[in-house]
């Protein structure tokens, strides 16, 4: 079973603050996502990526970076937190693209920015 | 472009009754369909998945989806459920139209109550 964590669990953060969001996983797939998840408007990718040091664009990328570091690690960053990005952030790997396989999701991490 | 529809927010049935949770899509082919649950407080996981063959696809936990390419649909069922199937169930179709196997298309998900 592939295994996708993400830390933290919970972030509070204030407008204008620097958040990093972490997501490792321990299956040496290849693609990672980051998802934003809100009410009305269900699953938005930000960001992905298909190897270390890849990255490509998603459909709600303003105001987020992102990084990969390694093939098990994806970072999410927001230089400058708005109430905006307040939201359920996801991240997914998956062996090959998503449209043909199996996405695995970690639990979570609830950001609040205030 | 691709999308994907559930025209259903909220379903709330009884412990022990059948359900059916509706998704419509539009794609002038034949898409990869998934079906994900997202249980209370945890990320998402896959049920079913369809590619092509026989319309009616086996998932987890008893649920299947039916295929229906003339109503652009493929809609989750399960002949009884139960209290722990509550969650919340998105559906969701490949992004192979835009040229990049590396996305899916979601629908906002249906939320579903069983009553015990």
């Amino acid at each position: 079973e592939a295994a996708v964590t993400q830390s933290p669990r919970n972030k509070v953060t204030v407008t204008g603050g620097n958040v990093t969001l972490s997501c490792r996983q321990t299956n040496s797939h290849n693609y990672m996502y980051w998802y934003r998840q809100d009410t009305g408007h269900g699953l938005r990718l930000i960001h992905y990526s298909y190897g270390a040091g890849n990255l490509q664009i998603g459909d709600v990328p303003d105001g987020y970076k992102a990084t990969r570091t390694t093939q098990e690690d994806f970072f999410l960053l927001l230089e400058l937190a708005s109430p905006s990005q307040t939201s359920l952030y996801f991240c997914a790997s998956s062996d090959l693209g998503a449209s043909q396989n199996t996405l695995y999701f970690g639990a979570g991490t609830r950001l609040s920015v205030l | 472009a691709q999308s994907v529809t559930q025209p259903d927010a909220r379903v709330t049935v009884s412990e022990g009754a059948s359900l059916q949770l509706r998704c419509k899509y539009s794609y002038s082919g034949t898409p990869y369909l998934f079906w994900y649950v997202q249980y209370p407080r945890q990320g998402l996981q896959l049920l079913l998945k369809y590619y092509s063959g026989d319309p009616v696809v086996q998932g987890v936990n008893g649920f299947e989806a039916e295929f229906i390419k003339s109503n652009s649909s493929f809609h989750l069922r399960k002949a009884s459920v139960h209290w722990s199937d509550s969650a919340v169930y998105f559906c969701a179709v490949s992004a192979i139209d835009v040229g990049d196997n590396s996305k899916l298309i979601w629908g906002l998900g249906t939320s579903l109550v069983v009553n015990p």
